[in-house]
């Protein structure tokens, strides 16, 4: 059984569009996150919830907005689509409380044309 | 400022030698100590996790942390060319914070 999955795996769009990623867990964990790693393998924090709140909210666009709507969903929907936004977006999820440690899902290429 | 830094590499080492991969981290605050191995193409998984100063081994792993001097390092003895890939250093704080470096690329070559 997959932990962590996203879809869809390959996302192709044209500047301006909006688009949405899911990404959902069956680890039963309570925290899961949105990162964003760029074409340097930089691998950035975006967005955390805890049991569907939003705990971290890094320094991100307002174009991006997570959604989660329960413990084992959390969404990414993103206008307004942007060259910049081309890179591959990971979701991953942990136990809330430390330490704990991250399962990440397959990952999201976005390619902004 | 970057909180997390590694050297990016190209680090390459022949088949069967030792491999060390340095992190050096910027908050005093960090507990928890990570390493993850992401093959090309691929989402990053966890291979190692430190959180006390010291050495901690796991079969070829061994990570080493370092707290006074905010240094964790991992080597990985008897270097596989399925050990090509490049390895992220990750710390956290309390919370639910966590810093990647930029990783190190890795090549053993056969």
């Amino acid at each position: 059984d997959t932990a962590v999955s996203q879809t869809p795996k390959y996302l192709v769009t044209q500047m301006g569009n909006d688009k949405s990623i899911k990404c959902e867990q069956n680890l039963g964990h309570d925290t899961m996150y949105w990162y964003k790693q760029d074409s340097k393998k930089f691998l950035k924090i975006m967005f955390s919830y805890n049991n569907k709140e939003l705990i971290i909210n890094e320094t991100v666009p307002n174009r991006f907005s997570p959604k989660s709507p329960d413990k084992a969903h959390l969404n990414l929907h993103i206008n307004s689509l942007e060259l910049g936004d081309s890179a591959v977006y990971f979701c991953a999820s942990s136990q809330a409380g430390a330490p704990h440690t991250q399962y990440f899902g397959p990952g999201t290429r976005l390619t902004v044309l | 400022q970057k909180e997390v830094e590694q050297n990016s590499g190209p680090l390459s080492v022949p088949e069967g030698a030792i491999a060390s991969l340095n992190c050096t981290y910027s908050d005093r605050g960090s507990q928890s100590f990570f390493w993850y191995r992401q093959y090309s193409g691929k989402s990053p998984e966890l291979i190692m996790s430190i959180y006390s100063n010291g050495d901690k081994e796991d079969g070829r792993f061994t990570a080493q942390l370092n707290k006074a001097s905010q240094y964790v390092s991992l080597l990985i003895r008897d270097s596989q060319p399925s050990d090509s890939a490049t390895y992220l250093c990750a710390v956290s704080n309390t919370g639910n914070q966590f810093y990647f470096g930029t990783g190190t690329s890795l090549t053993v070559i056969p």
